[in-house]
């Protein structure tokens, strides 16, 4: 098993739809990321969270501790928000980072 | 400020070469970390250093190494190539200590092909 797992796989919605995305893990962590990559390996870095909620613009991130759960939602879903999302996080034990495998999301016009 | 570079952007080689790719952080970053992304794989972490120090590394063998120098430039190295190595290799700045204390920017990668 995975110790970060991201779902869905792959998300196709509709262009204004609201977007969630998924991200539990395993271990103890210190932070948690949120990455997107556009077609042709640009990585973007978007939420660094450690506790709570935090908003840029139509993004939002959540992260519960407890639950070792978190959450990227997407409002006024655009084409151009269509990427790879990816879940990366923080292991407390050794500070490593591990990778959730992303999320592929194509938003239709 | 300019972003972070690496070169070259396109390597290909044969198996049993050697390869140096190199990464520039944004000016002022003093950690970049290493990353390779494969289909089969995904993301997967390959260093960190902070201040031409190994800060961290992951579970690669010990044909991968890097080193970061004293304008925090770093570059990494994978001796005798395997077809396996074929990947897009990100490396990522950030102003401080790494991924939990600070926002990381990626650069563009270098895809590495072997043959």
């Amino acid at each position: 098993k995975n110790e970060v797992e991201q779902s869905p796989q792959n998300l196709t919605a509709q262009e204004g739809e609201f977007i969630t995305i998924n991200c539990s893990y395993s271990v103890g962590i210190s932070a948690l990321h949120w990455l997107q990559q556009h077609p042709g390996g640009g990585i973007v870095s978007l939420f660094m969270l450690s506790s709570g909620k935090k908003k840029h613009g139509r993004l939002i991130a959540t992260i519960n501790i407890q639950e070792k759960h978190s959450s990227l939602h997407i409002t006024a879903s655009h084409p151009r928000d269509s990427a790879v999302y990816i879940c990366a996080v923080q292991i407390y034990r050794d500070d490593k980072i591990i990778f959730g495998k992303g999320t592929r999301l194509h938003i239709l016009p | 400020k300019a972003g972070v570079t690496q070169t070259p952007r396109y390597l290909i080689k044969t198996r049993g070469q050697q390869v140096t790719l190199s990464c520039s952080p944004i000016s002022g970053h003093r950690s970049v970390s290493w990353y390779q992304q494969t289909p089969g794989q995904g993301l997967q972490f390959l260093f960190e250093y902070f201040s031409e120090t190994q800060r961290n590394k992951g579970n690669f063998p010990g044909r991968f190494s890097g080193r970061q120098f004293s304008n925090s430039r770093s570059e990494m190295n994978v001796s005798t190539l395997e077809l396996g190595d074929s990947a897009l290799y990100l490396c990522a700045s950030s102003l401080d200590v790494g991924p939990s204390t600070d926002t990381q920017y990626f650069g563009p990668g270098t895809r590495l092909t072997v043959l």
